[in-house]
């Protein structure tokens, strides 16, 4: 049972490349969310799905987009990477909400060059 | 809006000394209040939760918090601590209906021998 897969596990862009980050869950979840992770701020919730179909901003959505592929599928898009981009992403899932344990990916270390 | 704020960013303690994480939230309505932990270079797993059941929680690896609404606390403790509690801790809050878990900043824990 491999829970939360995030892809890749790092990753170094240039300042204005585009890349996806794929997460994917087979524990049959309803609710996916995208955090990322910088030193001393704790996690950032970036966008979320509360349910497969629908998908809504978190604290700090600008410069990302989300799609909620199927039901296990919950991708993270950089259309234009910058270097404040530079951090570390975690995928999570949980059955119906974030009042249910959320299950995380190992995370995605990003640069930004 | 909720908001977690943890008091000390890094703690170090003895073997078998008390571990002792502190966390206040800030919340409009009932809460519900979650400490996950994130060993080196993995994500993050649920240690224990609050969701208005009994005040005193117990969760994994021997630790536990109180919910205290009078002082909106949620300290985590353990009694004695292990060289394999080294790791961050963060605490994190929720409202009902609400998908947006926020985060405390953190707080990283050392164990001396």
């Amino acid at each position: 049972n491999a829970g939360v897969t995030q892809t890749p596990k790092f990753q170094v862009l240039k300042t204005g490349q585009s890349m996806t980050l794929q997460c994917a869950q087979d524990m049959n979840h309803n609710s996916m969310y995208w955090y990322r992770q910088d030193p001393g701020m704790g996690l950032r919730l970036i966008y979320y799905s509360a349910s497969e179909g629908t998908t809504d901003k978190g604290e700090v959505p600008n410069g990302y987009n989300v799609s909620r592929l199927n039901k296990r599928e919950f991708s993270l898009r950089l259309e234009s990477a910058a270097p404040s981009q530079t951090s570390v992403y975690f995928c999570a899932s949980s059955e119906k909400g974030p009042h249910t344990e959320a299950f995380f990916g190992q995370g995605t270390r990003l640069t930004v060059v | 809006a909720q908001s977690v704020t943890q008091l000390g960013s890094h703690v170090s303690v003895s073997e078998g000394a008390l571990v002792l994480l502190r966390c206040n939230y800030s919340s409009s309505v009932p809460p519900y209040l979650f400490w996950y932990v994130q060993y080196p270079n993995q994500g993050l797993q649920l240690l224990l939760k609050y969701t208005s059941a009994a005040t005193l929680v117990k969760g994994i690896n021997g630790f536990e918090a109180e919910f205290k609404k009078s002082e909106t606390s949620f300290h985590l403790t353990k009694p004695s601590a292990h060289m394999s509690d080294a790791a961050e801790y963060f605490c994190a809050v929720s409202a009902p209906n609400d998908y947006k878990l926020s985060f405390g900043a953190g707080t990283t824990v050392t164990v001396r021998a």
